[in-house]
């Protein structure tokens, strides 16, 4: 596609409850990272996939949370047993190859409270 | 961890003011990426830069390799351009940025 999009756009969602987030990133686009935005905070990492390699998960808060890549393409944030501190803008950005050379694109980001 | 230091936090300029936002790191990087996000709204790239000098439109971005330091300058400041400006850095052999926590800037009519 043109532009990396994210869905849902926004999501509310009861405590305890399971949630999936969407990133479909620019065609051709081997790396693809996953931020979260507080209320008044800056970028916080989650993970980041590279083509084939294994994902640099570093930055997940708890065990709750996860992701995938399929086919190299779609990814797929879960947040398991979701809690109120869970309630951000979750971002996904691509790139070319290494985000140095190319630097970012970022998606229009879900907004997700947790009620 | 890396350090990106944003300055100033928050900023009011009256419409026409000259505006610079400053950025200063503690690492060596490969790259420097100024980006822009409106209220609601999604990230947007602004400029990507590891040497000297870029300038789209009203805005120019400068950066002191030496120094560890960039600057976003706005010249002829318009309320449209009333958004967080945020600074970004990629250490060098690193494979993602690293964010400052942005400049809030507002400009007045």
């Amino acid at each position: 596609g043109a532009g990396v999009s994210q869905s849902p756009s926004n999501k509310v969602t009861e405590k305890g409850k399971d949630v999936e987030l969407r990133c479909d990133p620019i065609s051709g686009h081997t790396a693809l990272y996953w931020y979260r935005q507080s209320l008044g905070q800056g970028l916080e990492f989650l993970i980041y996939f590279q083509g084939n390699s294994a994902p640099d998960k570093s930055g997940l808060p708890s065990d709750r949370f996860s992701a995938e890549r399929t086919g190299g393409s779609v990814s797929t944030l879960t947040i398991q047993r979701t809690q109120q501190e869970d309630s951000a803008v979750y971002l996904c950005a691509s790139s070319l190859m290494a985000a140095g050379n190319y630097g970012y694109t970022f998606g229009s980001g879900t907004r997700l409270t947790v009620v | 961890k890396n350090e990106v230091e944003q300055s100033p936090q928050n900023l009011t300029a009256q419409e026409g003011e000259f505006i610079t936002i400053n950025c200063s790191y503690s690492v060596g990087i490969s790259a420097l990426h100024w980006l822009q996000q409106h209220p609601g709204g999604g990230i947007v790239s602004l400029f990507m830069l590891s040497s000297g000098k870029k300038k789209h439109g009203r805005l120019i971005a400068t950066i002191n390799i030496q120094e560890k330091h960039s600057s976003l300058h706005i010249t002829a400041s318009h309320p449209r351009d009333s958004a967080v400006y945020i600074c970004a850095v990629c250490p060098l052999g690193g494979n993602q940025f690293y964010f400052g926590t942005g400049t809030s800037l507002t400009v007045i009519p």
